[in-house]
């Protein structure tokens, strides 16, 4: 099995940008999802295939990927971006592996 | 409308057996591989299982291979998950998910004595 490595915790104003990063030695062989999740909802597929987002996803946020690492962008933060925020990816397999996901606080 | 709907959850004792549906509708199911995803009370989320589109190929979370089987009736568009010898540590939400683009509300299983 791997594992996908997230800070536990990002604090932002608002306006300014937010950087998640997830590494993971899958990550430069496998696509990387990032997900959104506010409190007592189900996740919400913000990005796919490392850089591409979902219909309906705001431009503000954004993928990017550099090695073993993989980078979520949210540029001029809002107070309802605050929420958790997880990377996944896969195996040639099939088989999903989450990170542990990151706390993101709009201050 | 899109939508996945999971049923089933509910409380039970370790040891027990309980089968979760997602329902699914707006969308050609036939042709698009499910997951389940679980996520336990204030945790972060941890995939479960998942199955191609025909069925043909599953996957299991090491947590929960021989213990847990994943199915689909293409005709009903649902796709299933059979639970057994369960523990207290599969205490959690189960969501369902059609290639994490589109979720369910999930569904809550509680296992304690």
């Amino acid at each position: 099995s791997y594992e996908l490595t997230q800070p536990p915790s990002v604090s932002v104003s608002p306006g300014q940008t937010a950087r998640i990063t997830c590494s993971g030695d899958v990550l430069p062989k496998q696509y990387a999802y990032w997900y959104q999740q506010q409190a007592g909802q189900a996740p919400v597929m913000i990005i796919y295939k490392d850089n591409k987002r979902p219909s309906g996803i705001p431009e503000r946020f954004s993928g990017a990927t550099s090695g073993t690492a993989v980078t979520l962008t949210i540029s001029g933060v809002q107070a309802a971006d605050e929420a958790d925020y997880y990377c996944q990816s896969a195996d040639s397999s099939g088989i999903w592996v989450f990170g542990g996901g990151t706390k993101l606080t709009v201050l | 409308e899109v939508q996945l709907v999971e049923s089933g959850g509910g409380l039970l004792q370790p040891g027990g057996s309980l089968r979760l549906s997602c329902t699914t509708s707006g969308f050609t199911f036939s042709t698009y591989a499910m997951s389940w995803v679980r996520q336990a009370p204030g945790k972060g989320l941890e995939w479960v299982s998942g199955i191609s589109d025909d069925g043909d190929s599953s996957n299991y979370a090491d947590s929960v291979k021989g213990r847990f089987t994943i199915s689909r009736d293409n005709f009903k568009n649902t796709v299933y998950l059979q639970m057994n010898s369960l523990r207290a540590e599969d205490t959690a939400v189960y969501y369902c998910t059609s290639q994490g683009l589109i979720w369910g509300q999930g569904t809550m299983v509680s296992v304690s004595s």
